[in-house]
C-alpha cells in the first residue's frame, strides 16, 4: 500500500515569510497527526485530528501556526510568519484510528534563515 | 503520563542480537509500551508494542518485566541497516498520545 506522502522535502524561507506544508495520508486511515523533530531531539506533538475535526492542538503554537484537514483526507500545516527557532523537520503521521500504530511519512525540513 | 529511560548510544556487532533496554517506572496498568525506530531522513517506524506479555514478530521481539517498570527490545540479528534511533514509548491510555524522548541511537558496526 502506498505510505504517507509528504510535500515539499525540503524548503528554505527567511524569517516572517510564511510557508505551507502538505500531508496525504494512507487511504481511508482516520486519524492524522502533525509532528515537529527539532536536530538532536524526538518528534514532538503538535496537533491530532480525527476525520476532519480537530482532538488535540495543545502544543501547536497557535499565534502563528495553523493546520486543517479539509474532507478528512489531505492535510496542509502552515506557519506565518515564521521565526529561526522554527527550522525543523515536520512529519505527518496516519492511523487507522486513535490507539492503532503510526505510519510516518519523510517529513519536511524546513530551515528558516 | 509515565516517563522512559533510556541509554543515550549503544553499539552492536552486526549479526548478533541486540538488547535495548527501556525503564519506565511509573507506567500504569492499562498503559502500552511502544517501539519505533527512525534511520536517517525517514520518519519513524513501528517495530512492537505490548501490555504485559512479551511480543514477538518480524523485526523484533519485546521483552517487558513482571512489574511492568521496565522492558527490553530485542533485535535478534542485528544489521547494518538497523542503524537507527530506537524510541521506546509509554502510550497514554487517556488519550492515545504517543510522546518522544530522545531514544538511544544504536550504531550497528561490521
Amino acid at each position: 500500500e502506498a505510505g504517507v506522502a509528504q510535500s515539499p522535502r525540503y524548503k528554505i524561507i527567511e524569517k516572517r515569510q510564511s510557508v505551507a506544508f502538505w500531508c496525504n495520508p494512507i487511504s481511508g486511515h482516520a486519524t492524522l497527526y502533525w509532528y515537529q523533530q527539532i536536530l538532536g531531539q524526538g518528534p514532538k506533538l503538535l496537533i491530532q485530528f480525527q476525520n476532519n475535526g480537530v482532538v488535540d492542538d495543545s502544543q501547536l503554537p497557535k499565534d502563528r501556526f495553523s493546520a486543517e484537514r479539509l474532507k478528512g483526507v489531505d492535510s496542509t500545516l502552515k506557519i506565518q510568519p515564521a521565526k529561526l527557532e522554527d527550522s525543523a523537520v515536520y512529519l505527518c503521521a496516519s492511523s487507522s484510528a486513535r490507539g492503532e500504530k503510526l505510519f510516518f511519512g519523510s517529513g519536511t525540513q524546513l530551515s528558516v534563515l | 503520563d509515565a516517563k522512559t529511560t533510556q541509554p543515550t548510544s549503544m553499539d552492536c556487532a552486526e549479526g548478533r542480537a541486540a538488547n535495548l533496554p527501556c525503564n519506565h517506572s511509573t507506567i500504569s496498568g492499562n498503559e502500552y509500551v511502544y517501539w519505533y525506530r527512525q534511520i536517517h531522513s525517514q520518519g519513524p517506524q513501528y517495530i512492537i508494542h505490548g501490555l504485559k506479555n512479551n511480543e514477538t514478530n518480524e523485526m523484533a521481539s519485546l521483552i517487558i518485566t513482571e512489574d511492568r517498570k521496565s522492558s527490553t527490545l530485542i533485535l535478534p540479528h542485528a544489521t547494518l541497516r538497523d542503524t537507527a534511533v530506537y524510541y521506546c514509548i509509554v502510550r497514554s491510555s487517556n488519550d492515545y498520545k504517543l510522546s518522544f524522548g530522545a531514544g538511544t541511537t544504536v550504531t550497528v558496526r561490521a
